[in-house]
């Protein structure tokens, strides 16, 4: 059974350094992997996906994401926070595989909060 | 110009009444879904319906149906509401591309409240 599972439930940065925000994935087949953002009161936004192409992923607002099949993990990052990006983020993977189509399922999100 | 698009926004009713949420996307997608999102934020697709058909159907109370009248539209109607159905309802729609789905792309939500 495919299953995803993000690793911090809150990831706390300043503004200009590093994110950091973690996930493994479970799938018994090749999984097609996304991340999205949702700010507050706002709806879900695709942030980037992975789907067998390429393994490291460039997505918008300077985020990226390598897959790591080894590792099972799908790790999103940004070189440098800004306080915009403050919101929660959800990883996400799809069985997307014979009659499972478009089962999309949602990791519990990381809230990330970005310090002045 | 939109691209997924749901009314109301907003919705409070009280226990017990029947209630309808609109989807509506313009991207020429074939395959719609419905989520609720829990006050954990915790996100769980309740119904998917492709070019007409439901494919998808969690295990969600049979209060819960979606109706969808063409591929551009699915609407969820929810009967006999109790206070454990308020949440953020998410519709959705992708396009079905060989070897599985493509992005979903998601509406703005509708904040359900039941009192």
């Amino acid at each position: 059974a495919q299953s995803v599972t993000q690793l911090d439930s809150h990831v706390s940065v300043s503004e200009g350094t590093p994110v950091l925000l973690r996930c493994n994935y479970s799938s018994s087949y090749s999984p097609s992997l996304f991340w999205y953002v949702q700010h507050p009161n706002k709806g879900l936004q695709l942030l980037l996906k992975y789907t067998s192409a390429a393994t490291l992923v460039k997505g918008i607002n300077g985020f990226e994401a390598e897959f790591k099949k080894s590792e099972t993990s799908f790790h999103l990052t940004k070189p440098s926070a800004h306080m915009s990006d403050a919101a929660e983020y959800f990883c996400v993977v799809t069985l997307g595989y014979g009659g499972s189509q478009g089962n999309l399922i949602f990791g519990k999100g990381t809230k990330l909060s970005v310090k002045p | 110009d939109t691209a997924v698009s749901q009314t109301p926004k907003y919705l409070v009713t009280q226990m017990g009444n029947d209630k309808s949420i609109k989807c509506e996307q313009n991207l020429g997608h074939d395959t719609m879904y419905w989520y609720k999102q829990d006050s954990k934020k915790f996100l769980k697709i309740m119904f998917s319906y492709n070019n007409k058909e439901l494919i998808i159907n969690e295990t969600v109370p049979n209060r819960f149906s979606p109706k969808s009248p063409d591929k551009a539209h699915l609407n969820l109607h929810i009967n006999s509401l109790e206070l454990g159905d308020s949440a953020v309802y998410f519709c959705a729609s992708s396009h079905n591309i060989a070897g599985g789905m493509g992005e979903q792309y998601f509406g703005p939500g509708t904040r359900l409240t039941v009192t």
